[in-house]
């Protein structure tokens, strides 16, 4: 079974650049997360949707970020304008609802100069 | 905020078992204890989770002890591949939000 896909892989921006992130869930899982990891620290749940709707985004600084999963598969998360405090790797996760296991993808690394 | 308390790092011997201990003494009948790891430079990995029976798999054993204050992921013959951050995490049954802390540095030594 194919595991959670992201790209990019790595990005660099300057600041007041907008971004996009990329992420294909395991097939067949409902849930998809996206997690900010800050270097040194956990990984920081920012959003989860369950199929195409919003569970929690709670953690999502609304102003600049954004997030969708408009057909309830993959999903887009979009920072504009970035800032320098949002260089961190941004993980995706999926979980079905059958064992709601989390499994993550590799991430994408953002640098903000 | 995490709930639980894991020790920043632990060194282990190739070969021999790494048993990481995990405190969770604020954990109520209905959380599961989770264990993840993270290598360099990838995603969180799954590695097991109970909620009272000791689990076992094919990549680790979980001991929850009697009054599931306290938890000990046993990785039975550590290899070199193994080194990575080990994060203990409690969630309840009816909540998917899995909140990591700071996690446990293992590095296995040759």
């Amino acid at each position: 079974e194919a595991g959670v896909a992201q790209s990019p892989r790595y990005k660099i921006i300057e600041k007041r650049q907008s971004v996009a992130f990329w992420c294909n869930p395991i097939s067949g899982h409902a849930t998809l997360y996206w997690y900010q990891q800050i270097l040194g620290q956990g990984p920081k749940l920012l959003i989860q949707f369950q199929n195409n709707g919003v569970v929690d985004d709670s953690q999502l600084p609304k102003d600049r970020f954004s997030a969708e999963r408009l057909k309830g598969v993959d999903s887009t998360l979009k920072i504009q304008p970035a800032k320098l405090e949002d260089s961190a790797v941004y993980l995706c996760a999926s979980s079905s609802q059958r064992t709601d296991t989390q499994y993550f993808g590799p991430g994408t690394r953002l640098t903000v100069l | 905020d995490a709930k639980t308390t894991q020790p920043p790092s632990m060194d282990c011997a190739e070969g021999r078992a790494a048993n990481l201990p995990c405190n969770h003494s604020t954990i109520s009948g209905n959380e599961y204890v989770y264990w993840y790891r993270q290598i360099h430079s990838q995603g969180p990995q799954y590695i097991i989770h109970g909620l009272k029976n000791n689990e076992t798999n094919e990549m680790a054993s979980l001991i929850i002890t009697e009054d599931r204050k306290s938890s000990t992921l046993i990785l039975p013959h550590a290899t070199l591949r193994d080194t990575a951050v080990y994060y203990c995490i409690v969630r309840a049954v009816n909540d998917y939000k899995l909140s990591f802390g700071a996690g446990t540095t293992v590095t296995v030594r040759a």
